[in-house]
């Protein structure tokens, strides 16, 4: 199975800060890597796929980068809707892996 | 607007099978450009995918669960099931279903709301 490590696993921030959420995976996976957004008792939304699309909806605020094992979610500046848990998930084989999650909190 | 509803019982007992339904509305199971997963989620941990299934019937599992899981479908009722057999405490969880884009990118694009099953005598 391919491994997915996310950095950090948690995370205080401000409204209006920039925040960066880091994705590693066990072994390359080119750019086969999404982002989900999940709040208290909903389930994960799509935010970013294929590493760096953004997925319709989704506030130009959120933006994704990477290839091979290393990956980056990135907010630009936080808004008050955006303290949730954030996953990563690979998709380039079977079975589907997600990464721990990372909890952004409110500082 | 694809929509994705699970159900079936929220408790079910030590050794017992799970079965869960997930139906699909504002579009056909049977589109050939998606997979249908099942994913877990135990409270406050992650998300752990179990297996998926295509229109024709093709299966995916998680190998760590592959010897307790069958996924299967009802195109004529535009459902897909869950069955996890031998059931433990550890297997409690909310479980989704979920579509999976096939072709190039393939992300989890609708999920259902999720249904907790605990597992309880």
């Amino acid at each position: 199975d391919i491994q997915m490590t996310q950095s950090p696993s948690s995370l205080s921030a401000s409204v209006g800060d920039r925040v960066t959420i880091t994705c590693r995976a066990s072994q390359g996976i080119s750019t086969y890597l999404n982002w989900y957004q999940q709040k208290p008792g909903k389930a994960p939304n799509l935010l970013i796929y294929a590493a760096s699309s953004l997925q319709s909806g989704v506030p130009s605020r959120f933006s994704g980068s990477g290839s091979g094992t290393d990956f980056t979610l990135t907010i630009s500046s936080l808004q008050p809707e955006d303290f949730a848990t954030y996953y990563c998930q690979q998709s380039y084989t079977t079975p589907r892996t997600f990464g721990q999650g990372t909890k952004l909190e409110i500082k | 607007q694809v929509q994705l509803q699970e159900s079936g019982p929220g408790l079910v007992k030590p050794s017992q099978t799970l079965s869960l339904t997930c139906t699909v509305s504002g579009g056909s199971i049977s589109s050939g450009s998606y997979y249908w997963s099942w994913i877990r989620q135990p409270a406050g941990k992650g998300l752990e995918w179990i297996g998926r299934i295509y229109a024709s019937g093709g299966t995916n599992y998680n190998p760590s669960l592959q010897s307790r899981v069958t996924i299967s479908v009802d195109t004529s009722k535009n459902q897909f099931s869950l069955n996890l057999s031998s059931v433990t405490a550890t297997d409690t969880a909310v479980y989704y279903c979920a579509r999976e884009q096939t072709g190039v990118v393939r992300p989890f694009d609708y999920w259902g709301q999720g249904t907790l099953v605990t597992v309880s005598s």
